[in-house]
């Protein structure tokens, strides 16, 4: 069965600086694909970003990056010049080889979630 | 709207009513998503469906949840004699796919509290 591993409960980062939030996944299929929401409390999923198990570059959206590293099944997310709206939950998710009707169709197994608190 | 939208935003419910909880996809979204979200977890896939058909239940934690989408757009969400554990956010999602990604857009959620 797929699984997905946020080991962060809470991450804490001073405006402007970087920061990295973990993410380690487990499943069988080749064909994957792994996306970042981020929740403020408003409680609207927002996605951030993606990656597919075939991309050989590591995606980026803007500030957003997203370290793969498929040997270690691991897929970080990395904000740069963090600010203040960032403040809220993050969670990583994978799609998996789910099919119906003879399609994939991108169901999604999320992680714990990481709460990041973005100081002044 | 541009958006996914969910009604209503807030419910509460005594133990053993029934609820229904509705969904609004972005127009011409063929997939629909349904998630339950219990409170400081990850949300937890319940039911999927491809236009009208429902092709994946396997989330569905009992024969209390029904979910529907008879034209193939708007989606309900029925739950039957609620119980406290069924207290959660219920979150809709539709989903297109663009350049290879199925990008999925959420809703903003039914906060269900059972008391």
């Amino acid at each position: 069965a797929q699984k997905i591993t946020q080991t962060q409960p809470g991450m804490f980062v001073q405006e402007k600086e970087a920061v990295t939030l973990d993410c380690t996944y487990d499943t069988s299929d080749p064909s994957y694909g792994l996306f970042w929401y981020k929740q403020p409390s408003s409680g609207e999923m927002i996605f951030l970003i993606y990656q597919g198990s075939y991309d050989q570059q590591n995606a980026t959206e803007g500030r957003y990056s997203l370290n793969f590293q498929k040997a270690r099944k691991s897929a970080n997310l990395v904000i740069s010049a963090s600010q203040l709206g960032d403040s809220a939950m993050y969670f990583c998710a994978m799609r998996d080889g789910f099919t119906a009707g003879g399609t994939s169709y991108g169901k999604l197994t999320f992680g714990q979630g990481t709460i990041l608190t973005v100081h002044p | 709207g541009a958006g996914v939208s969910q009604s209503p935003r807030y419910k509460v419910a005594k133990r053993g009513q029934d609820v229904a909880l509705r969904c609004d996809p972005i127009s011409g979204h063929v997939s629909l998503f349904w998630y339950q979200q219990a409170l400081g977890q990850g949300p937890e896939f319940l039911t999927y469906f491809q236009n009208e058909a429902q092709l994946d239940k396997s989330g569905l934690p009992s024969d209390r949840f029904f979910a529907e989408r008879p034209e193939g757009s708007v989606s309900t969400l029925k739950i039957q004699r609620t119980q406290q554990e069924d207290s959660a956010v219920y979150l809709c999602a539709s989903s297109r796919r663009r350049a290879g990604v199925y990008e999925q857009y959420f809703g903003p959620g039914t906060r269900l509290t059972v008391t």
